[in-house]
């Protein structure tokens, strides 16, 4: 089942933030995300495991609740550099291949 | 240094010709993936191997194939059956036990002639 992930883009001025978010309708191990720019490969950002925990990467951080099975990423201060498409990866079992959203563009201008 | 390497870069299939990926990684991973990438539509998911001589079939395996002789390579067959083959094509492998955490290739661009 794929997660649904809001909003589909979004655009930025330098230095606003934005949050993206990650849903799905099954019980979830763990939601990974991934930033991918134009023609090159997802590159890892961050992942969360069940529990509710949040964990952060320079300022770009993400929560799990466990109980709406959602996922947030919350870019700050947003740089030229964040431009990019935002994907989260479900993961029911922890053994098993992710289930990618279909990602949320990300355009930060100056 | 450690990581996946995907090649060709580019890649072009004529009417009714099979063409095969290569995906190599020095990571020592057990688990390697191919996915698939349209516009809009996100990564999905075309075979995985979790362990070498084993693989199974992801959500869009019609017209693809795949073998795993070896642990650090999983090459991808497009066959003349896939139909609508122009895509991006990532290749991803992951440490089992862990996290799952993938780490992709630079992928393939396919186009057909």
């Amino acid at each position: 089942q794929q997660p649904v992930q809001s909003p589909q883009a979004v655009i930025l001025r330098e230095g606003e933030d934005a949050v993206i978010n990650c849903s799905s309708s099954k019980a979830l191990y763990s939601v990974h995300w991934y930033r991918q720019k134009h023609g090159e490969a997802p590159v890892f950002l961050m992942i969360l495991l069940k529990g509710g925990e949040q964990k952060g990467h320079e300022k770009i951080s993400a929560s799990f609740n466990e109980k709406k099975q959602q996922s947030s990423l919350y870019l700050t201060a947003s740089q030229l550099s964040y431009s990019g498409t935002y994907f989260c990866g479900t993961d029911r079992s922890g053994n098993t291949p992710l289930v990618f959203g279909k990602g949320t563009r990300l355009s930060v201008i100056a | 240094d450690g990581g996946i390497t995907q090649s060709p870069k580019y890649l072009f299939r004529k009417e009714g010709q099979n063409v095969t990926l290569s995906c190599e990684q020095n990571l020592n991973h057990d688990a390697m993936y191919w996915y698939r990438q349209d516009p809009g539509q996100g990564l999905r998911l075309i075979y995985y191997s979790q362990i070498v001589n084993d693989f199974q079939k992801g959500d869009i395996a019609e017209g693809y194939s795949v073998s795993r002789e070896k642990k650090e390579s999983f090459p991808l067959t497009v066959t003349s059956a896939q139909k609508n083959p122009t895509a991006f094509y990532l290749c991803a492998s992951s440490q089992q036990g862990g996290k799952n955490i993938q780490y992709f290739g630079a992928g393939t661009r396919l186009s057909v002639l």
